[in-house]
């Protein structure tokens, strides 16, 4: 069973307009949340994270929304960027901290 | 600050040998896990390990091994390889929430991409 999903596998936006990621979790243990950015050929690069003690986090262009009670969080990239375009992926911990449970990831094309 | 580094980056095998990816950790991180990511999908843990000892497994076989040495890299053996086991190998290096770290925020290598013929 997926306990950390992204329902969509691809998001084609336009430069300059918002870019939303979405994800959702099953398992209620889980209290961090983590996005990661992949490129082709490299490793998953962190982007942000976000404690279940809060609802938001922003740095600079990229703000993580979590809704605890639906087990939702998004990413948000304003405004978005050519070079946002690579696969996004939710990953969530609980506080053993020994593992990352990834979602299935979500590729972004940002159109100039 | 030396980042996480990983060899080989390409591995072709074939089914029934043995296989061994090494990682070198990002300075100053104490824990290493593995992952591996098959195409199309999110990378799934196979296992951690903190102070040379495994710390957490995932859903893996025990044909899934692994050791970490006292400078903190780590080996990934593989035996009886499957055709299933084709698959890009990730690396994480992380500071342990055991040493006082808050969270397991995890850095990751470039990966090393098995092929099983």
């Amino acid at each position: 069973d997926q306990q950390v999903k992204q329902n969509s596998p691809s998001l084609s936006v336009q430069e300059g307009r918002i870019s939303i990621l979405n994800c959702d979790y099953t398992n209620s243990m889980f209290d961090y949340f983590l996005w990661y950015k992949k490129y082709p050929a490299e490793g998953p690069t962190f982007l942000i994270s976000i404690s279940s003690i809060k609802d938001k986090n922003e740095d600079g262009r990229f703000t993580v929304f979590l809704n605890k009670s639906a087990k939702h969080l998004s990413l948000h990239i304003v405004p978005s960027q050519p070079g946002d375009s690579a696969v996004y992926f939710c990953a969530a911990e609980n506080n053993a901290g020994n593992m990352l449970t990834f979602g299935g990831g979500t590729r972004l094309m940002v159109k100039p | 600050e030396t980042g996480v580094t990983q060899s080989p980056t390409h591995l072709i095998k074939t089914r029934g040998q043995q296989v061994t990816l090494r990682c070198s950790s990002q300075s100053g991180h104490n824990t290493v896990s593995w992952y591996q990511q098959a195409l199309g999908q999110g990378p799934q843990f196979i296992f951690q390990y903190y102070r040379e000892e495994e710390n957490g497994r995932g859903n893996f076989p025990p044909r899934f091994s692994g050791l970490q040495f006292p400078n903190y890299s780590s080996e990934l053996n593989v035996n009886a390889l499957e055709l299933d086991d084709s698959a890009l190998y990730l690396c994480a290096s992380s500071l342990s929430p055991l040493a006082g770290a808050s969270y397991n925020e995890q850095f990751f290598g470039p990966g090393t991409r098995l092929t099983v013929l």
